[in-house]
C-alpha cells in the first residue's frame, strides 16, 4: 500500500540543462496530476492524465515543459533548457476516477528544483 | 487572477482554542471544495471537504463552513493542538472537470503549547 512516490527529492541544475522528474502513482489510480510550488505561492496545476485520454496539458507555462505517462502508470516531467524560475518543488497526485467527480487527490512528497 | 484567496499568511493559536483558516474564492462555478494540510518536505494531505449543495461538513476535531452568497469557507480546528502546527491549503475546483483543483497560496498554522 505505497503512497505516490516521486524522484529525485532534491534536484540541482545548471540554467540551460534538461531535466526529468518522474512520478509512481498509488496503483490502481487511473489518474495523475503535476503541480508545481514555487516559494510563498500555492500549488499551480501543470498537466492531467487519465486513462488512455489526451492528457490535459492547459497548465504547462511553456513549450518547454512536456510530461508522459508509459502504460498508464509512471510519468516523467521534463524540463528543457531550464531557467532559474523553473525553481520550485514539483508535486505529484493521483486519484481514482469514480462517476461523479470530487475524487482526492493524493500527493507525493514532491521533487524540490533548484536551477542555478 | 487569483481564483481561490487565503489572504491570511500565517496564524498563531493557543493549543486547546479554536483555529479559523480562511478562504475566499472568485468563480461561482466551483461546487467542490477541499483543505490539505502540508508539513514540510511532505506532499499535501487531504483533510477534508465539502459540496456546494451543504454548508457544513465535519469530521471530528475538523469542521469546513460554505458561505456560497459571500464566496466564502472557513475551516475550524476544535481543540487545536500543536501538531496541527503545518501549511492548510483551500482548493477548489469544477465538479465536472473535477481533476483541477486551483490551490489557495495557504496560511501556517502554529498551535503554541
Amino acid at each position: 500500500g505505497a503512497g505516490v512516490s516521486q524522484s529525485p527529492s532534491n534536484k540541482v541544475t545548471e540554467k540551460g540543462k534538461d531535466v526529468e522528474l518522474r512520478c509512481d502513482p498509488i496503483s490502481g489510480h487511473t489518474a495523475l496530476y503535476w503541480y508545481r510550488q514555487s516559494l510563498g505561492q500555492g500549488l499551480e496545476f501543470l498537466i492531467y492524465f487519465q486513462g488512455n485520454s489526451a492528457p490535459d496539458k492547459s497548465g504547462l507555462p511553456s513549450d518547454r515543459f512536456s510530461a508522459e505517462r508509459t502504460g498508464g502508470s509512471v510519468s516523467t516531467l521534463t524540463i528543457q533548457r531550464t531557467q532559474q524560475e523553473d525553481s520550485a518543488v514539483y508535486l505529484c497526485a493521483s486519484s481514482l476516477m469514480l462517476a461523479g467527480g470530487g475524487e482526492t487527490q493524493y500527493f507525493g512528497p514532491g521533487t524540490r528544483l533548484l536551477v542555478l | 487572477d487569483q481564483q481561490v484567496k487565503q489572504n491570511s499568511p500565517s496564524l498563531s493559536v493557543q493549543e486547546g482554542r479554536i483555529s479559523i483558516l480562511n478562504c475566499d474564492y472568485t468563480n461561482s462555478m466551483f461546487d467542490y471544495f477541499l483543505w490539505y494540510k502540508k508539513y514540510p518536505a511532505e506532499g499535501p494531505t487531504f483533510l477534508i471537504s465539502i459540496s456546494s449543495i451543504k454548508d457544513k461538513n465535519e469530521d471530528g476535531r475538523f469542521t469546513v463552513f460554505l458561505n456560497k452568497s459571500a464566496k466564502h469557507l472557513s475551516l475550524h480546528i476544535v481543540p487545536s493542538q500543536p501538531g496541527d502546527s503545518a501549511v492548510y491549503f483551500c482548493a477548489a475546483s469544477v465538479v465536472d472537470s473535477s481533476y483541477k483543483l486551483i490551490f489557495g497560496s495557504g496560511t501556517r498554522l502554529l498551535v503554541r503549547p
